[in-house]
């Protein structure tokens, strides 16, 4: 079945360091990949999404491509900030009734 | 933000007695879910409607049923809570339309099983 593997966290940073989550899956078919991002006490937001390989999803300044070469979607920011402080999940959606295939989700915290 | 309220947010019941949490949402939506979040899983899926009267499983659903007579409302219902159950719980809702694939989640409920 579909999964989703995430790099293990906590990730701790200071702010305006480099940030890359690791991600990869495994998925039969054309899945579309989504980062969520989840606030503490808050439900999921979605942060951006790429539907098709090699599609780059952003926003906020976050970044992630579909490689289906090396089946990954790793999400990168180039300068974090203390509030991008929250857990960030990586999914899948396969062709079916749109089930969303998590992986464990990664803390990261930043310091001033 | 897409209009999705769950109720209650918070709840502590004891074990072997009935729970319903709701799902309700404005965007008229087709698609809705229910996940329970748990440490070290990430979100898992325990049901899920492709319209009204229309349900099915997902990877977590024993102990765990749902209905949906209207559009908006999505229930979740455990018949006889366990320990086990205790977890946060998630709706969420997708419109499903070509590339708009993506799910909106609710707000979350807590649910403590003593």
């Amino acid at each position: 079945g579909d999964s989703v593997t995430q790099m293990e966290g906590p990730v701790t940073l200071s702010e305006e360091a480099c940030l890359t989550i690791n991600c990869t899956y495994t998925a039969t078919g054309y899945p579309s990949l989504f980062w969520y991002v989840q606030y503490p006490g808050e439900g999921l937001q979605l942060l951006l999404k790429a539907t098709k390989a090699d599609d780059k999803g952003s926003n906020k300044g976050f970044e992630a491509t579909y490689r289906k070469e090396t089946t990954s979607f790793h999400l990168e920011k180039g300068s974090v900030q203390v509030s991008d402080s929250a857990v960030y999940f990586c999914a899948l959606t396969g062709t079916s009734y749109g089930k969303l295939t998590f992986g464990q989700g990664t803390i990261l915290t930043v310091h001033p | 933000d897409a209009g999705i309220t769950q109720s209650p947010r918070h709840k502590v019941t004891e074990t072997g007695t009935p729970v319903t949490l709701r799902c309700h949402q404005t965007e008229n939506h087709r698609y809705m879910y229910w996940y329970r979040q748990d440490p070290g899983h990430g979100l898992r899926l325990i049901h899920y409607s492709y319209g009204v009267k229309d349900t099915d499983k997902g990877e977590v659903s024993d102990g765990y049923s749902v209905s949906r007579s209207k559009t908006e409302d999505f229930l979740l219902t455990l018949e006889s809570a366990t320990s086990s159950q205790t977890s946060v719980y998630f709706c969420a809702i997708s419109p499903r339309t070509g590339e708009y694939n993506e799910q909106f989640f609710g707000p979350g409920t807590r649910l403590t099983v003593l």
